[in-house]
């Protein structure tokens, strides 16, 4: 089975631009979560997607935002890229049923805003 | 709210030596319990889970990590390190009560592995 996969792998992009990262999960998990990760704060929630739906969100401004598709793939946006946006965005998959919680890990996105 | 601590950032042990990475957790109630870890410019590997069956818990790699509620803690170790086992290693609590309640991870452990 394949994992998850990320798009691109590598990215620059200037101040003031907007960027659209793309992750699809591992065949059957519903459960989509993005994760900013810098070597100051360690990794940060962003949002978690279930069914289309955004079903949890973390403390973001409103500049990143994402969304589901129905095939359960995922992209996450990012308008007016500010210097600090630099960092490796990781996406997760989840089969988020009873009992089973555990996430899976694309490569990640390595954002860096010049 | 969940929290996750991991003490030391940077942990050395010589290569044939026993790891031991520390975690402990803040829940309400007994949570899901995760090891990840990280080689550099990848993605976080899961190594293992407590999901409330077994309290000693058996990964890949031949890494193990006990849980032990009384000290809140979840400790990873190895018996005998190797030079692959260098990388970053992250400890992560999930709030079973809720799929939606997402992961909380520590900031991280890096090891390091002397020859």
């Amino acid at each position: 089975k394949a994992g998850v996969t990320q798009t691109p792998r590598y990215l620059i992009k200037t101040r003031g631009q907007q960027v659209t990262l793309s992750c699809s999960p591992i065949s059957g998990h519903r459960s989509v979560s993005w994760y900013q990760q810098t070597p100051g704060q360690g990794l940060q929630f962003l949002f978690e997607y279930f069914s289309e739906t955004q079903r949890n969100k973390g403390n973001f401004p409103g500049r990143f935002s994402g969304r589901q598709f129905s095939n359960s793939r995922s992209e996450m946006n990012v308008s007016t890229l500010e210097l600090g946006d630099s960092a490796l965005y990781l996406c997760a998959s989840s089969l988020a049923m009873d009992g089973v919680h555990e996430q899976y890990f694309g490569p990640g996105t390595r954002l860096t805003v010049t | 709210a969940q929290s996750v601590t991991q003490l030391g950032s940077h942990v050395s042990v010589s290569e044939g030596a026993l790891v031991l990475l520390r975690c402990n957790y803040s829940s309400s109630v007994p949570p899901y319990l995760f090891w990840y870890v990280q080689y550099p410019n990848q993605g976080l590997q899961l190594l293992l889970k407590y999901t409330s069956a077994a309290t000693l818990v058996k990964g890949i790699n031949g890494f193990e990590a006990e849980f032990k509620k009384s000290e809140t803690s979840f400790h990873l170790t190895k018996p005998s390190a190797h030079m692959s086992d260098a990388a970053e290693y992250f400890c992560a609590v999930s709030d079973r009560r809720n799929y939606g309640q997402n992961f909380v991870f520590g900031p991280g452990t890096r090891l390091s592995v002397l020859p």
